[in-house]
């Protein structure tokens, strides 16, 4: 079964530059959630759509930041423009909606913003 | 000049052993939690999980205990193997119809051949 399908995998970048990264979830989950994960402040909520319609975007940094989803198996995360304390692991996970369901990561984007 | 990041607490258990991963969490209003398994490289990989109606459900080789008088749930490894080395986060959900869930700061474990 695939899982969570994030891509690029790594992205190294100048810092003003216009970072997108893209996440497919799970088949039939409709809830779906980014993350970022540093050393400094641990795996933090970033935002989480459910059914396509962001319900918490209280976790996004600033208004650099921005999350679409326009349909059930596809969504981005853009930065723009992007800055060197942006670099960090950014996670997509999605779970089946309903309430106490686990989410099921991906394996993540590694940036770096130079 | 060093940076400072956070300090993963580090469980140190020889192969073959049992390992108890610990994990406190502070809302008595939690009703779901999640022990997840990060290796180095990947996502979160979802172990156990546990509802608040329960205080003990079991895997293969893993179990996890939930004590909600003092808020407190763990995770038993039996007969820990190398490929058990990672870091492991607890999660909670903090009650509601939200699936949004409070992840812990990870526990370190290494297994020692």
């Amino acid at each position: 079964d695939a899982g969570v399908i994030q891509s690029p995998r790594h992205e190294v970048t100048e810092m003003g530059q216009e970072v997108t990264l893209r996440c497919k979830p799970i088949s039939g989950h409709n809830s779906l959630f980014w993350y970022r994960q540093t050393m400094m402040r641990g795996l933090e909520l970033l935002i989480y759509f459910n059914n396509n319609v962001p319900i918490d975007d209280s976790g996004m940094p600033e208004d650099r930041f921005s999350a679409k989803m326009p349909n059930a198996s596809f969504s981005t995360l853009k930065i723009q423009p992007s800055e060197p304390r942006d670099s960090a692991v950014y996670f997509c996970a999605s779970s089946s909606g309903t309430a106490n369901q686990p989410q099921h990561f991906g394996d993540g984007t590694r940036l770096s913003i130079l | 000049g060093e940076s400072v990041g956070l300090h993963l607490p580090t469980l140190s258990v020889q192969e073959g052993d049992n390992s108890i991963i610990n994990c406190a969490y502070s809302n008595s209003a939690s009703d779901y939690f999640i022990w997840y398994k990060q290796e180095s490289g990947k996502g979160p990989q979802f172990i156990i999980d546990i509802r608040s109606n329960m205080d003990k459900r079991q895997g293969q080789r893993v179990t996890v205990l939930l004590n909600k008088t003092v808020k407190h749930l763990s995770l038993q490894i039996a007969a820990t193997q190398p490929g058990d080395s990672a870091v492991y986060f607890c999660a909670e959900n903090r009650g509601g119809a939200t699936n949004k869930l409070i992840f812990g700061t990870g526990t370190l474990l290494a297994v020692q051949p």
